[in-house]
């Protein structure tokens, strides 16, 4: 079955720094790639997702690019705020099996 | 407004006893999940449902059942709880399709076993 893993387990970045968070995934069939942000005590919620169709995706600070050959996928967060301290999660799925989660990122962002 | 809930939010029960989580969603989802996740840490799948009559068991079963009766309803029961159950219990469903395809989770039950 897939497997997804996720590097760092944790980033502390400066406020305005960029920051970048890589995962790998095993199942070439893959093709929906979607990264999630859990706020403290909070759900985790959709940030961004990508298609195995495209290979970049951009949404104002955030972006994630795709590489399929290599079967990595990252997330990039520009001019990084406070209110980016969380955990992300990254995720890969095909068709309609379940999403197989990354053990998730501890981002902190300081001001 | 479509969402997802789940009741209770907090449960402490005692060693041994039955408890069941419910989940229902607004969203007319036909896929469903079950996850166990302390704070901030990794996800683990339970159990999922593609639909009404059909329940799979994730990497993780934990000695628990799930039924899918109705599309919107689908929980989870713990027939002998232990303190190793103590943690957080997270509902979520998904879309079908390309452009509805997200997986939206629920605000979670927190679950304390003494």
């Amino acid at each position: 079955g897939e497997n997804v893993e996720q590097h760092p387990s944790t980033l502390s970045v400066q406020e305005g720094d960029s920051a970048v968070i890589k995962c790998t995934y095993s199942d070439s069939a893959s093709n929906y790639f979607p990264w999630y942000k859990q706020e403290l005590g909070k759900r985790p919620q959709l940030i961004i997702d990508i298609r195995s169709n495209v290979g970049e995706k951009k949404d104002q600070r955030i972006a994630v690019t795709l590489n399929k050959t290599a079967k990595h996928f990252s997330l990039h967060i520009t001019e990084t705020q406070p209110e980016d301290s969380a955990v992300y999660f990254c995720a890969a799925s095909k068709g309609n099996t379940p999403l197989v989660f990354g053990k998730g990122t501890r981002l902190s962002v300081i001001a | 407004e479509a969402d997802i809930y789940q009741t209770p939010r907090y449960l402490v029960i005692g060693t041994g006893k039955k408890i069941t989580l419910e989940c229902s969603q607004t969203m007319g989802h036909d896929k469903m999940y079950w996850y166990q996740q302390d704070p901030g840490m990794e996800l683990h799948l339970i159990h999922y449902s593609y639909g009404v009559n059909s329940t799979e068991k994730g990497d993780l079963s934990s000695e628990s059942t799930v039924s899918r009766i109705r599309t919107e309803h689908f929980p989870l029961t713990l027939e002998s709880a232990r303190p190793s159950h103590t943690s957080q219990y997270l509902c979520a469903s998904r879309g079908e399709g390309q452009g509805n395809n997200e997986q939206f989770f629920g605000p979670g039950t927190r679950l304390t076993v003494l």
